[in-house]
């Protein structure tokens, strides 16, 4: 059965940058995945078990995701936060062009 | 970027009742691009139905899919207590993966 549990910092001032980590079992390409009561869901970018990466254009230019073999985990990096960036953020398995598995989720705080 | 929008907004319905879900596509797309989630508050959201019409592992008989090119339905034959929720729609449009808005579904 998958698992995923997202960990990291849940409170970032502006500027700072949004570390969180996902602890996988099972899968071969996962995806990160924000919620926030004014844009929906957002997908951020995804790797593949082989660590090659696709971003969503409209945050490019501040993520970069990592890959743990050793760990079974990858991460996700989001650099110069704004309240803007405040949300859920889940980490997801891919099924194909879907996600059949999420974890439980995180909600990560950015303000002064 | 491809847009989703999904329709209504807000659905009111009673159990038993028969709910149909809409979710327009900006651009045409393939079938297998397009899936649906279930959310509930204080939960992650669960995929129900995956390339427009399969159900995922686990989802009763009484959810389906269906459309193509730019228009996707989302059926509920019989609504049960437990399927009162937000419903989003999910397209894969290369590179990158959008979720519509959302539609809730209300007692």
């Amino acid at each position: 059965q998958v698992q995923l549990q997202e960990s990291g910092p849940q409170l970032l001032k502006p500027s700072e940058t949004l570390s969180l980590t996902c602890a996988v079992s099972g899968g071969s390409y996962w995806s990160w995945i924000r919620q926030s009561p004014g844009k929906g869901l957002e997908w951020i970018g995804q790797i593949y078990q082989s660590g090659s990466t696709q971003y969503n254009p409209s945050l490019k230019s501040r993520v970069i995701m990592s890959l743990d073999k050793s760990k079974n985990q990858f991460s996700l990096r989001l650099t110069s936060v704004t309240a803007a960036d405040t949300a859920v953020y889940y980490c997801a398995r891919h099924g194909g062009f879907d996600f059949d598995s999420w974890g439980q989720g995180t909600l990560v705080t950015v303000s002064s | 970027e491809i847009v989703l929008t999904q329709s209504p907004g807000t659905l009111s319905l009673s159990p038993g009742e028969r709910a149909t879900l809409s979710c327009r596509a900006s651009q045409s797309t393939r079938s297998t691009y397009l899936a649906w989630y279930q959310q509930k508050p204080g939960q992650a959201p669960r995929l129900l139905i995956y390339a427009t019409s399969s159900r995922a592992t686990g989802i009763p008989d009484r959810f389906s899919g269906s459309g193509s090119g730019t228009d996707f339905t989302l059926s509920i034959s019989r609504l049960e207590p437990e399927d009162f929720a937000v419903y989003y729609c999910q397209l894969y449009g290369s590179p990158t993966y959008t979720f519509g808005q959302g539609t809730k579904l209300e007692i």
